[in-house]
């Protein structure tokens, strides 16, 4: 069974621009969940999408969006780049809805922004 | 509020003695606490978790506790070896939104050989 897998694994982009990240989750998986792993801050919520639906969202601005598609893969979408949005981010799907079962990681996407 | 706190930031530990970390969570309605081990430069990877209508729950060498009136979770590891040296975060769900799933902000282990 393949796992979680996200692309691009590394990109660099300049103040200002904007990057899309995809997550493909394990087949079978409805939920897909979001996190920005950066030192010393650990996995911070982003948002979690079920069915093709947004169920809930992290304390992040509005230039943070994502959606869902009907094959479970999502996108999450980061418009006017600033030097604080560089890090890891991680997406994780699961069978369950988020915070109620076992959350499978992908290897994330690093996201340098110069 | 739906902070998750998690206790030591770092940990050294001899091979062999025991680590433990400890959270607390905010929402009494918690029902569902799980650990997740990272090693460098992998992904997090659940390593056990715990349900509300227990509280304790063991898996070799790791067990988890879980005190709902104190509303706080431990991760035990006897016998450490090198290969637990990692980060280990702890998680709670906010079941007053949605069930968001928060971690604390992780345990850095090493190991001394």
């Amino acid at each position: 069974k393949a796992g979680v897998t996200q692309t691009p694994r590394y990109l660099i982009k300049t103040r200002g621009q904007q990057v899309t990240l995809s997550c493909s989750p394990i087949s079978g998986h409805r939920s897909v969940s979001w996190y920005q792993q950066t030192p010393g801050q650990g996995l911070q919520f982003l948002f979690e999408y079920f069915s093709e639906t947004q169920r809930n969202k992290g304390n992040f601005p509005g230039r943070f969006s994502g959606r869902q598609f009907s094959n479970s893969r999502s996108e999450m979408n980061v418009s006017t780049l600033e030097l604080g949005d560089s890090a890891l981010y991680l997406c994780a799907s699961s069978l369950e809805r988020g915070g109620t079962g076992e959350l499978f990681f992908g290897e994330g996407s690093r996201l340098t922004v110069l | 509020g739906e902070n998750v706190e998690q206790h030591p930031s770092t940990l050294s530990v001899q091979e062999g003695d025991s680590a433990v970390i400890k959270c607390t969570y905010s929402d009494s309605a918690s029902n569902y606490f799980p650990w997740y081990k990272q090693e460098l430069g992998k992904r997090p990877q659940l390593i056990i978790d715990i349900r509300s209508n227990v509280g304790e729950k063991k898996d070799q060498r790791i067990a988890v506790t879980l005190n709902k009136t104190a509303k706080h979770f431990s991760l035990h590891i006897t016998e450490t070896q090198p290969e637990d040296s990692a980060v280990y975060f702890c998680a709670a769900p906010h079941t007053s939104n949605d069930y968001k799933l928060s971690f604390g902000a992780g345990t850095t282990v090493t190991v001394r050989a």
